[in-house]
């Protein structure tokens, strides 16, 4: 099976500016997680879809906001960004069957960098 | 809500000796699952061991193996023989048996000294 995917690897904005990122899910996986990871805070949950219904979030302001398609596939939107938005943009994936084998997998990322 | 705390930010290891990464925990319930992934520098993070709060007996994995202490609410790593590919950083992760949501620790940097 294919991993989880992430677009952009790379993106610079400027600060007010809004940015769109892409999740792909492995395939038969409904979950799908987003974190912010930056040195020193390690990773701080943003939000997590299941089913195209948002479960959980983080606490981050409403500039952060998130989707997720009928095909599992998930965006997530800052907008108004500021600097302090620079970081690592994970998600993962899991397929929530239950039990001891349920785990998060990973993407590669999005690095933001925030001017 | 729980909490992870790692407690030391970076660590080293001579290559073929063994090191203990620590990571506290914080909850109030009784059925949950803990997990280490390892990030190595500038490459996808992986998932290294799992245990389940129920389960008495230690995980391992292969060179990769926990120390689980319930009441203490302690989740260490132990690496053997140290390989230079295990340089990276560490994140201890806990999750609730009822929900997704993961709670990671800040991290630890490990580096393997050849």
């Amino acid at each position: 099976k294919a991993g989880v995917t992430q677009t952009p690897r790379y993106l610079i904005k400027t600060r007010g500016q809004q940015v769109t990122l892409s999740c792909s899910p492995i395939s038969g996986h409904r979950s799908v997680s987003w974190y912010q990871q930056t040195p020193g805070q390690g990773l701080q949950f943003l939000f997590e879809y299941f089913s195209e219904t948002q479960r959980n979030k983080g606490n981050f302001p409403g500039r952060f906001s998130g989707r997720q398609f009928s095909n599992s596939r998930s965006e997530m939107n800052v907008s108004t960004l500021e600097l302090g938005d620079s970081a690592l943009y994970l998600c993962a994936s899991s397929s929530l069957t239950g039990g001891p084998t349920e785990t998060q997998y990973f993407g590669p990322g999005t690095r933001l960098l925030v001017l | 809500a729980q909490t992870v705390t790692q407690s030391q930010p970076e660590m080293s290891v001579q290559e073929a000796e063994t090191v203990t990464l620590s990571c506290t925990y914080d909850t109030s319930e009784s059925d949950y699952y803990l997990f280490w992934y390892k990030q190595p520098p500038s490459r996808q993070m992986i998932l290294v061991i799992r245990q389940e709060a129920y389960k008495q007996q230690n995980a391992t994995e292969n060179r990769f193996s926990v120390n689980f202490q319930k009441a203490a609410k302690s989740f260490s790593l132990k690496i053997s023989d140290s390989q230079l590919g295990d340089a990276a950083m560490y994140f201890c992760a806990y999750r609730s048996a009822t929900g997704n949501q993961f709670y990671f620790g800040t991290g630890t940097s490990l580096t393997v000294i050849p």
